[in-house]
């Protein structure tokens, strides 16, 4: 059974800070990794999503990469912003569904 | 272009009583997915839909919670007899294929407290 697990479960940062977030999962036999954001009260947003075959995936500031055989991807904010606050979750995904992290929940204070 | 559209937003209930959520997908979006995110969790897949066709429902208790989607479109999903541990954000997400690679998108979620 595939479980993913987000490390830290919270972050707080000075504005400007590069920062990464961290996501393991326990089963290597993934289809694609993918990285959402939440905002309070929201739904949630997607972010990049990185296929099985690839090593990253970038949008602007945001890097992802994947390492499937250690079971990890990790995500890379550049110049952090007070606008990036929200929850990060990370899923892996199967070949119809996603597995979520419980997220990381991330504060850029100015 | 329109998003997936849930109401209502917010419902407090009793527990034993029924709820009922209503989800519109993305047009032309042919999956439809019902997820239920509790309180500092990630989202859980309840159950998915291809057109009306169930393909996932593996974690859906179905004793008590039941979705359809009639005509490839709307769906609804219903809790009856409702209990405390309901309490979550009910999370409709449509995509244009099934596959997991397939972008994602959410609505802003139903919000239940069961009392």
């Amino acid at each position: 059974k595939q479980e993913v697990t987000q490390i830290p479960a919270a972050l707080s940062v000075p504005e400007g800070e590069n920062l990464v977030l961290n996501c393991s999962f326990t089963d290597s036999a993934i289809y694609n990794l993918q990285w959402f954001r939440q905002d309070p009260g929201k739904g949630l947003t997607s972010l990049l999503l990185i296929q099985s075959s690839q090593r990253e995936q970038t949008s602007g500031r945001l890097n992802a990469s994947l390492d499937k055989s250690s079971g990890r991807s990790t995500l890379y904010i550049a110049a952090s912003q007070p606008g990036d606050s929200a929850t990060y979750l990370c899923a892996s995904g199967g070949y119809n569904k996603l597995i979520f992290g419980a997220g990381t929940r991330l504060a850029v204070h100015p | 272009e329109a998003g997936v559209a849930q109401s209502p937003r917010y419902k407090i209930i009793e527990k034993r009583q029924s709820v009922a959520f209503w989800c519109n997908p993305i047009s032309g979006h042919a999956t439809l997915y019902w997820y239920q995110q509790i309180l500092g969790q990630g989202p859980k897949l309840l159950i998915q839909f291809q057109n009306n066709g169930v393909v996932d429902d593996s974690q859906l208790p179905k004793d008590r919670f039941s979705a359809e989607r009639l005509k490839g479109v709307d769906s609804t999903l219903k809790i009856q007899p409702a209990k405390l541990e309901d309490s979550a954000v009910y999370l409709c997400a449509s995509s244009f294929g099934t596959g997991s690679g397939n972008t994602i998108y959410f609505g802003e979620g139903s919000w239940l407290t069961v009392v």
